[in-house]
């Protein structure tokens, strides 16, 4: 079956910690996202990859990072700069320049102490 | 810009009843549209979209929408209420650029009471 994998589903971490959470597609599409889901406020954009190793900064960018070496692949690396990590985080692809929907990644609630 | 909103964070409704989600967008050029619904602890799920033919989109489990570029709404709806359909919803939109990003609205809420 085709889909976005994000692992784990439940990840738990002290506070001071770097933690990098998976994001795998098999559905060949060229660009993937990271979202971040808090209560109340919908999705905002992380970070947003159009092709293999190239990544632009989406509007809360600030204490992520991430990296695309491979087209399935988009991991992202919450660093111990950003301020309040705790959170549902979404991973999304898009076939291509011609597509404008995402398709989603069941997600992975990260919680930090 | 490009921008959503979604009025109403949460709507009830009764089993069975009319189900109205609204959604109002604003983009200087003509928007592709989106709605997409989220059960708990879930990822995302796309229900319908709008990319510029047929105004009015039909989606899986018995939603619609209608583009409406006068009110630049594009309100979901469906006829009859089933509690599965008990869940978050989003509306999105998106124009033609490079990046063609989605810019979401912050949700509804839709509760179904038996």
């Amino acid at each position: 079956d085709g889909g976005i994998t994000q692992s784990p589903k439940y990840l738990f971490r002290k506070e001071g910690q770097n933690v990098t959470l998976s994001c795998e597609q098999n559905l060949n599409h060229d660009a993937m996202y990271w979202y971040r889901q808090d209560p109340g406020q919908g999705l905002r954009l992380i970070y947003y990859s159009q092709i293999v190793n190239d990544f632009q900064k989406g509007d809360i960018a600030e204490g992520y990072s991430v990296s695309r070496e491979k087209k399935e692949s988009f991991p992202l690396t919450v660093t111990s700069a950003q301020k309040n990590p705790t959170a549902f985080y979404l991973c999304a692809s898009r076939q291509g320049q011609s597509s404008y929907e995402q398709y989603f990644g069941p997600g992975t609630r990260l919680t930090v102490t | 810009a490009q921008s959503v909103t979604q009025l109403g964070s949460h709507v009830s409704v009764s089993e069975g009843a009319l189900v109205l989600l609204r959604c109002n967008y604003s983009s200087s050029v003509p928007p592709y549209l989106f709605w997409y619904v989220q059960y708990p602890n879930q990822g995302l799920q796309l229900l319908l979209k709008y990319t510029s033919a047929a105004t009015l989109v039909k989606g899986i489990n018995g939603f619609e929408a209608e583009f409406k570029k006068s009110e630049t709404s594009f309100h979901l709806t469906k006829p009859s209420a089933h509690m599965s359909d008990a869940a978050e919803y989003f509306c999105a939109v998106s124009v033609q650029t490079g990046a063609n990003n989605l810019f979401f609205g912050t949700g509804t809420r839709l509760t179904v009471i038996p």
